[in-house]
């Protein structure tokens, strides 16, 4: 069975710090999703990553993907009140069509 | 893109009550997903649809739940009958083929009392 794990799950920061939210699979995958989720909204995509080294960014947010380490990070820079929420990180383990597992969500708050 | 449309936003309905939730996917895309999220188990995948066929249902909790997916532009949930452990959000969630963004609806918000 695939396992998603987050790490950390909780996290408060200051505005203007860096910090690095991390997601680690149990299956070989080279298709991982990140999406952002506001209270009591829908899941936004923000990122889908490919193929082993893929790297994308956003604004304030980069994600990469180590398919070997079975790892992909998001990364935050110099972080906004607007960025608090919660971030999920999400594998597809299917070779046709696709069948995301989803880890347990990152609550992020960035405080001024 | 109107993007994915769920029906009833929310719902509040007794115990033993039949609910049915609806779904409108994005055109064009031929992948159909229900989740369901709770603050214990997080985000769950019920069942996913490709090409308007069940492709995988093992993630639906009971016999009580039952998906369908007549054609390529609506599907329902159907819970009969309720239970109170059944309340959550309801997500459908809707993409193309394998490698590409899978777009979730606003969510169903189901009390059951």
């Amino acid at each position: 069975e695939l396992k998603v794990e987050q790490n950390p799950l909780f996290l408060s920061m200051q505005e203007g710090k860096n910090y690095t939210i991390y997601c680690n699979y149990s299956t070989t995958s080279d298709r991982l999703y990140w999406y952002r989720q506001d209270p009591g909204k829908s899941l936004e995509s923000l990122f889908v990553l490919l193929s082993n080294g893929a790297v994308k960014q956003e604004g304030r947010l980069m994600a990469s993907l180590d398919t070997k380490a079975r790892l992909s990070t998001l990364h935050i820079t110099a972080a906004v009140h607007d960025l608090s929420a919660t971030y999920f990180c999400a594998v597809d383990e299917e070779t046709s069509g696709s069948r995301l597992t989803f880890g347990e969500g990152t609550q992020l708050t960035v405080n001024p | 893109d109107a993007g994915v449309i769920q029906s009833p936003r929310h719902e509040v309905t007794e115990m033993g009550q039949e609910v049915t939730l609806r779904c409108k996917p994005i055109s064009g895309h031929n992948s159909l997903f229900w989740y369901r999220q709770t603050m214990m188990r997080g985000l769950e995948l019920l069942i996913y649809f490709n090409n308007n066929v069940p492709i995988d249902d093992s993630g639906m909790p009971e016999d009580r739940f039952s998906a369908k997916m007549p054609n390529a532009s609506f599907s329902t949930l159907k819970i009969q009958p309720s239970e109170p452990r059944d309340s959550a959000v309801y997500f459908c969630a809707s993409g193309r083929n394998s490698g590409n963004t899978i777009y979730f609806g606003e969510g169903s918000w189901l009390t059951v009392v």
